[in-house]
């Protein structure tokens, strides 16, 4: 188990620009999620794959943002035209079972930077 | 909708001395509650969830805290904290009907240990 990994764990890039975050869950947790984390502020819930179908998401989750998961494994998620507000850090976590069982193992993060 | 209100933003203590972190959440349906820490450029690490049954939970590090569904409360405690006990604490709370896997957060208390 080697538990959440999140890359990179740092971007910084000029607004406008688009980026795309990775996260391989934990092997055999089949449900995953995307929150956002700005300064001062706890989590924020963005989307929910269960297997490869994405079944929650958040209004948070502009049209400018999409988030994938083919095949049910790792996850991406991408920003299109970034702005200064969508800085923050991008944490991905993974379960087992749904959050009422076990809760979530989350990864360390990507923090983005919008210059 | 369920919420979290972290009523403390910042509590300092001395080592060894007692901690409180207090929480109180709403919501319209039955709930599950974790408590999360994080540490600097990480994230988050689960410290205790309750799920049903005793209201009393134990979790890692000596920490535990205590349901109160009359108050609406999730207060975390601990006898006595170590310097290795400065971070960010945050409850977080989800709902128990299946309807959503989200997990709704506080803003967080920073505990400071002090020598």
């Amino acid at each position: 188990d080697t538990g959440v990994s999140q890359n990179p764990r740092h971007k910084i890039t000029k607004r406008g620009q688009n980026v795309t975050f990775r996260c391989d869950p934990i092997s055999e947790h089949n449900r995953l999620y995307w929150y956002r984390q700005t300064l001062g502020q706890g989590p924020e819930f963005l989307t929910y794959f269960q297997n490869e179908a994405q079944l929650e998401k958040s209004r948070l989750l502009s049209d400018r943002f999409s988030a994938e998961r083919p095949k049910g494994s790792f996850s991406t998620l991408e920003i299109q035209r970034t702005e200064q507000g969508d800085s923050a850090m991008y944490l991905c976590a993974s379960s087992l079972r749904g959050a009422g069982d076990y809760g979530y193992t989350f990864g360390s993060g990507t923090r983005l930077t919008v210059v | 909708a369920q919420s979290v209100t972290q009523l403390d933003s910042q509590v300092p203590v001395f080592e060894e001395a007692p901690v409180e972190l207090r929480c109180n959440y709403s919501s319209s349906v039955s709930v599950y509650l974790f408590w999360y820490v994080q540490y600097p450029n990480q994230g988050l690490q689960l410290l205790l969830k309750y799920l049903s049954g005793s209201t009393l939970v134990k979790g890692i590090n000596g920490f535990e805290a205590e349901f109160n569904k009359s108050q609406t409360s999730f207060h975390l405690r601990k006898p006595s904290v170590h310097i290795s006990d400065t971070a960010e604490y945050f409850c977080a709370v989800g709902r128990d009907d299946g309807g959503s896997e989200k997990l709704v957060f506080g803003k967080g208390t920073k505990l400071t240990v002090n020598p």
